[in-house]
């Protein structure tokens, strides 16, 4: 089992509507949770970080958590064709630690215009 | 733009060379994680560096070796390359403690022939 896994995609959604990017985590301990935005040939770019139980939200976009079902998603409302990009789901097993992050695989979302 | 910046941006390199990438991290930051990312997959720790010293390594083999110098920038060397070291190679910078998000520079894009 992957530590963290994600659906590679792509995830097709209309311009406007709303994209759900799920993932999950192996080590029940992990404290703190990231997405990342990586535009093709570009670094990731830090978007959302969740450490509690439940919904933050910033913008466009939210971050939903679920420690008992080892569960992080990120909602994109209003997806704009802008938004398409790889989206990576990140983990920290110890909060304020080493800062090593484990990635997953990405997903590709293409948000047709 | 993280501030953080990396170079050279495209390196290639033959089978059995040793390559040196170089990091310098954003301002205020004191610790300097690298990553390989791979055509396709997420980023993958390497190892960080904090007051010079490395402070956490992932499942990287001994002929991967850094530095962190006194004004926080950093080496990344490579010994005896392999085809598969062929990846994009991610620095980032953060503050040990009281900031668990990683700012990427924007890699260095290594070729192994």
């Amino acid at each position: 089992q992957k530590e963290v896994e994600q659906n590679s995609g792509p995830l097709s959604v209309p311009e406007g509507a709303i994209a759900s990017l799920n993932c999950t985590y192996s080590d029940r301990g992990s404290q703190s949770f990231f997405w990342y935005r990586q535009y093709s040939g570009k670094s990731p770019e830090l978007i959302m970080f969740i450490y509690s139980n439940g919904d933050k939200e910033d913008g466009r976009f939210t971050a939903q958590l679920n420690k008992a079902s080892q569960y992080v998603s990120l909602l994109i409302r209003d997806s704009q064709p802008s938004d398409s990009a790889t989206y990576l789901c990140a983990v920290n097993p110890l909060r304020g630690a080493t800062n090593k992050l484990i990635f997953g695989t990405g997903t590709l979302l293409a948000v047709q215009p | 733009e993280t501030g953080v910046t990396q170079s050279p941006t495209h390196l290639i390199k033959t089978r059995g060379q040793q390559v040196t990438l170089r990091c310098s991290s954003q301002s205020g930051h004191n610790t300097v994680s690298w990553y390989q990312q791979a055509l396709g997959q997420g980023p993958q720790f390497i190892f960080q560096y904090y007051r010079e010293e490395e402070n956490g390594r992932g499942n990287f083999p001994p002929r991967f070796s850094g530095l962190q110098f006194p004004n926080y920038s950093s080496e990344l060397n490579v010994n005896a390359l392999e085809l598969d070291d062929s990846a994009l190679y991610l620095c980032a910078s953060s503050l040990m403690g009281s900031n668990e998000k990683l700012f990427f520079g924007s890699g260095t894009q290594l070729s192994v022939l």
